[in-house]
C-alpha cells in the first residue's frame, strides 16, 4: 500500500509570506496529524484532524492552520511566515489512534 | 497535560555495547506508549508500542522496552549495537482519553562507532 505521502519536499519562502504544505494519508486512514521537527526541540505536535473536523491543538499560534478534505488529504498553512518557522513538518496518519504512519515530510526554509 | 522526557540527548557508543535509553512520561491515566527511529535522511519509524499486557515489549531490529507503570517509564533497550543504529530515537505516548494527541520527547541521538 502507498505510504503517506507529502508534497512540495522542499519550500523556500521569504519572511512574512504564506505556506501550504499538503498530505495524503494511507489509504482507510481518517486521522491526519501534523508535526514541527525544529532542530532540537524534537517533534512538536501542530494539529490533529479526523473525519474532517479539528480534534486537537497543539502549543502554536493561530496562524498555522489547516484542513482535512472529503478524501482524508490534508493542508497546513502557515500565515506571516517567520524566521523561527523553518523546519521539517511532518504527516501522520492512523486509523482509530492504533498505529501512526509518517510521511517524509516538508523541509520548509523561512528567508 | 501529557508530557515526555528523554534523559539523554546523545548517546555515543561502540559497537556490542548494550544500550539504554530512558523515557519518562506524565499522565494521569491510561497510555499507549512508542519508540519511533529516525535513520539519517530517512522519515519516522516504528520500533515498537506497547497498548496493555505484557509490559515487556519486543520491536523490530532486536529492540525491546519496558512499561514500569510505577516509575511512568517506557525505557528502550538493546544488548548489543550495531553501527547501523545510528538514528534519532523518539519516545511518545498517547493517552486514552479522547482528543488526547501523540506526544513525542525530544529525541536522543545514538550514535555507534564500528
Amino acid at each position: 500500500e502507498a505510504g503517506v505521502t507529502q508534497s512540495p519536499t522542499h519550500l523556500i519562502k521569504t519572511r512574512g509570506q504564506q505556506a501550504t504544505l499538503r498530505c495524503s494519508p494511507i489509504s482507510g486512514h481518517t486521522s491526519v496529524y501534523w508535526y514541527q521537527q525544529a532542530l532540537g526541540l524534537g517533534l512538536q505536535f501542530l494539529l490533529w484532524y479526523d473525519e474532517g473536523e479539528e480534534r486537537n491543538r497543539g502549543n502554536f499560534p493561530p496562524r498555522f492552520s489547516g484542513r482535512q478534505f472529503p478524501n482524508y488529504s490534508s493542508e497546513l498553512n502557515v500565515n506571516a511566515l517567520e524566521l523561527e518557522d523553518s523546519a521539517l513538518y511532518l504527516c501522520a496518519s492512523s486509523l482509530e489512534g492504533l498505529g501512526y504512519t509518517f510521511g517524509s515530510g516538508t523541509r520548509l526554509t523561512v528567508v | 497535560a501529557q508530557s515526555v522526557s528523554q534523559h539523554n540527548h546523545h548517546v555515543i557508543l561502540s559497537e556490542a555495547a548494550s544500550l539504554e535509553l530512558g523515557c519518562n512520561y506524565s499522565y494521569g491515566g491510561t497510555v499507549n506508549l512508542f519508540w519511533y527511529v529516525q535513520y539519517p535522511g530517512q522519515h519516522l519509524q516504528l520500533l515498537l508500542k506497547y497498548f496493555s499486557g505484557d509490559p515487556l515489549v519486543k520491536g523490530i531490529k532486536g529492540f525491546e522496552a519496558e512499561f514500569i507503570k510505577s516509575k511512568f517509564s517506557f525505557n528502550l533497550r538493546k544488548p548489543s549495537v550495531q553501527w547501523s543504529d545510528t538514528a534519532e530515537y523518539f519516545c511518545a505516548v498517547k493517552g486514552n482519553q479522547a482528543g488526547t494527541a501523540l506526544i513525542f520527547g525530544k529525541g536522543t541521538t545514538l550514535s555507534v562507532s564500528s
